[in-house]
């Protein structure tokens, strides 16, 4: 079992640009969330996808913005990259939707370094 | 709204010694808590949660922590810590389950002393 897998592992782009990042979920896993982690700092929620829609977002501007394929793997875009996108972005997935009391384990990847100049 | 606060951005404790982690959070509904560890230029992996079961928690790599209602709190504990335990560590909280988006705690870095 590979686990999450997440594509590229560094990056190095400059203000303006976009870029995408892509995520391989954990095998019999159909949904995908994404996170930022900013340097020192504990990671944000991005969004979260489900059946190919976004089914949750976190407090993030419209420049970011996401896919999901059905073969569960996920992309996230940002667009018109600012300095203060430098992060590290994780992916994380897991079995099934949100519902009350279900608790299927989310299983990070190791994260794509963004590095905006 | 749910938030958890770590208090102390780093600890440092000797081999042998114990690992105390402090975590408080707030929720407006009964909450899950998690604590995660992650290692240098890695993802996150989960050591234990809490899922309104027992109120202590025993994790992976001889980590527990205790859920304490009273107290808000879920610290997380190890009796004798090893080399091997430095790292970052996150406490989390979700609303509904562990599918629902988790907000984390800003993290402690744990330091390990010979």
């Amino acid at each position: 079992d590979a686990g999450v897998t997440q594509s590229p592992t560094h990056l190095i782009k400059t203000r303006g640009q976009q870029v995408t990042l892509r995520c391989s979920p954990k095998s019999g896993h159909d949904t995908v969330s994404w996170y930022q982690q900013a340097l020192g700092q504990g990671p944000q929620f991005i969004f979260q996808y489900y059946e190919e829609e976004e089914r949750q977002r976190g407090n993030f501007p419209d420049r970011f913005s996401g896919h999901q394929f059905p073969n569960y793997s996920s992309e996230l875009n940002v667009n018109a990259l600012l300095l203060g996108d430098s992060a590290l972005y994780l992916c994380a997935s897991n079995a099934g939707a949100e519902r009350e009391g279900f608790h299927n384990e989310q299983f990070f990847g190791p994260g794509t370094r963004l590095t905006v100049l | 709204a749910q938030s958890v606060t770590q208090l102390g951005s780093h600890v440092s404790v000797s081999e042998g010694a114990l690992v105390l982690l402090r975590c408080n959070y707030s929720s407006s509904v009964p909450p899950y808590l998690f604590w995660y560890v992650q290692y240098p230029n890695q993802g996150l992996q989960l050591l234990l949660k809490y899922t309104s079961a027992a109120t202590l928690v025993k994790g992976i790599n001889g980590f527990e922590a205790e859920f304490k209602k009273s107290e808000t709190s879920f610290h997380l504990t190890k009796p004798s810590a090893h080399m091997s335990d430095a790292a970052e560590y996150f406490c989390a909280v979700t609303l509904y389950s562990s599918a629902s988006k988790i907000i984390f705690g800003s993290g402690t870095r744990l330091s390990i002393r010979p």
